[in-house]
This record gives structure tokens, C-alpha cells and sequence, in this order.
């Protein structure tokens, strides 16, 4: 159980492109699903917090213009990465909460965007 | 939120016990501590969680002293498979839930 996936498992755009990242939990409920960002070496950056319904609370420093996330449903969310650069090219991860209260996160298996 | 504090890596052998210490000498009343393990190209995954005293599952064990300002991962008898980044995470619902990872620990298990 408490499995989640994203889709595409990696992805090549073009500069000024927009991209879409889906990340959804396929066996519960997500009142909550986080989106961090990672590049090589270093650790996960939270980038925001989405919950279902309302929209998303992001981290200082992380343009939500840029980074459109939507979460619609209690099993999906999604991340667009508008005007990409090749500076966005990172590894996308996605994690999911079940319910508030519960400390557990759930995360996706990553998607690797590349910009060209 | 609170800051943990590890070690950048560390080096075992197969078969061999391993203890990877978290500091976090600001950890909050209602704040949890949840070990993560994550292979190079992979999300993270949930290993082990506590709020105090000695919590083992099928894969490891966490000891948190009494003063909760430190926590220590175990993994007994580790094997090649485990070489990956162990990451120790402190929060609660107090914080909205933002989970801020550290550098982690690169654990490499020789043979």
C-alpha cells in the first residue's frame, strides 16, 4: 500500500517550453502532497505544499508563477514548469500524505526534466 | 522548524552493524523524527519514525535519549544494498507539516 507515482519518469524540453509533471497516489487518499526539487549531490529542496482543494503554499525563494502546481483531487497533483530554462533542469519529486495528524510521506519515484 | 545535524558520510562492511546519529538540539514538543533512505535517481524512503525512546521495525531500529535533542538510526547487519543516503527529518503538524531535509548521510557498505 501507499504507493505513489509521477509521470513522465523523465522528460526533454526545449528552452521557453512549458512541461507538466503528474504525481498521484494511486492506493489512498493525499490531503496533502509535497513537490521538492533535487539537484546532483545535493539534497531534496522543498519546493511547496499542496493541499486538495486550496492553493499552494510555496517556499521562500520559489517563483509560483514559474512553478504552477494543482491539486484537484485527493489523488492528484500536478506540477508545470512554465518557460522552462535549462537552469530548471533538476530531478522533480513528489510525496503524499495521507491525512493530518499522520507524520508518514509517501514519495514518488522522481521525474528527470532536462532543458535543452 | 528544527535543523539536523549528520554526519556527510560514513563507510561499513558487509554483515556489520551501523549507527548514524541526527542531531537536533531545537526539536519542538510535538515534533517527530523520521529516517528516510533514498537511492541515486529514486524518491526517498520511509525507513523508520519515533517521538521518543526505541522504536524497531523489520529493517531498523531508532533510539531517542530522553532529552529528544538526538536520534540514532541502526541497521544491523548491513549489506551492499544498503549503500544509499539516509536522511533524518523532524516535524510536526505545528510547522504545516514542512518536511526540510538535511544533507543526509552518504552510507557506503564495502564487501
Amino acid at each position: 500500500g501507499a504507493v505513489v507515482s509521477q509521470h513522465p519518469s523523465w522528460v526533454i524540453c526545449k528552452s521557453g517550453t512549458s512541461v507538466k509533471i503528474e504525481c498521484r497516489s494511486l492506493d489512498f487518499q493525499a490531503t496533502t502532497m509535497f513537490w521538492y526539487r533535487q539537484f546532483p549531490k545535493q539534497s531534496l529542496m522543498l519546493m511547496a505544499t499542496s493541499n486538495e482543494g486550496s492553493k499552494a503554499t510555496y517556499e521562500q525563494g520559489v517563483e509560483k508563477d514559474k512553478f504552477l502546481i494543482n491539486h484537484a483531487s485527493l489523488t492528484l497533483s500536478t506540477l508545470t514548469v512554465t518557460s522552462a530554462h535549462p537552469e530548471d533542469s533538476s530531478f522533480y519529486i513528489c510525496s503524499a500524505r495521507a491525512q493530518t495528524g499522520v507524520h508518514e510521506q509517501y514519495f514518488g519515484p522522481g521525474t528527470r526534466l532536462t532543458v535543452t | 522548524l528544527a535543523k539536523t545535524t549528520q554526519p556527510i558520510s560514513m563507510d561499513s562492511y558487509e554483515g556489520q552493524e551501523v549507527n548514524i546519529t541526527c542531531s537536533h538540539n531545537n526539536i519542538a514538543t510535538n515534533d517527530y523524527i523520521t529516517w528516510y533512505q533514498q537511492f541515486p535517481s529514486q524518491g526517498p524512503r520511509f525507513i523508520i519514525q519515533g517521538y521518543k525512546t526505541k522504536v524497531t521495525n523489520e529493517v531498523a531500529s531508532l533510539f531517542i535519549p530522553a532529552d529528544r535533542k538526538s536520534s540514532t538510526l541502526s541497521l544491523p547487519r548491513v549489506s551492499l544494498s544498503d549503500t544509499a543516503v539516509y536522511y533524518c527529518l523532524v516535524g510536526g503538524e505545528g510547522q504545516g507539516f514542512s518536511f526540510i531535509f538535511g544533507k543526509g548521510t552518504r552510507l557506503l557498505v564495502k564487501p
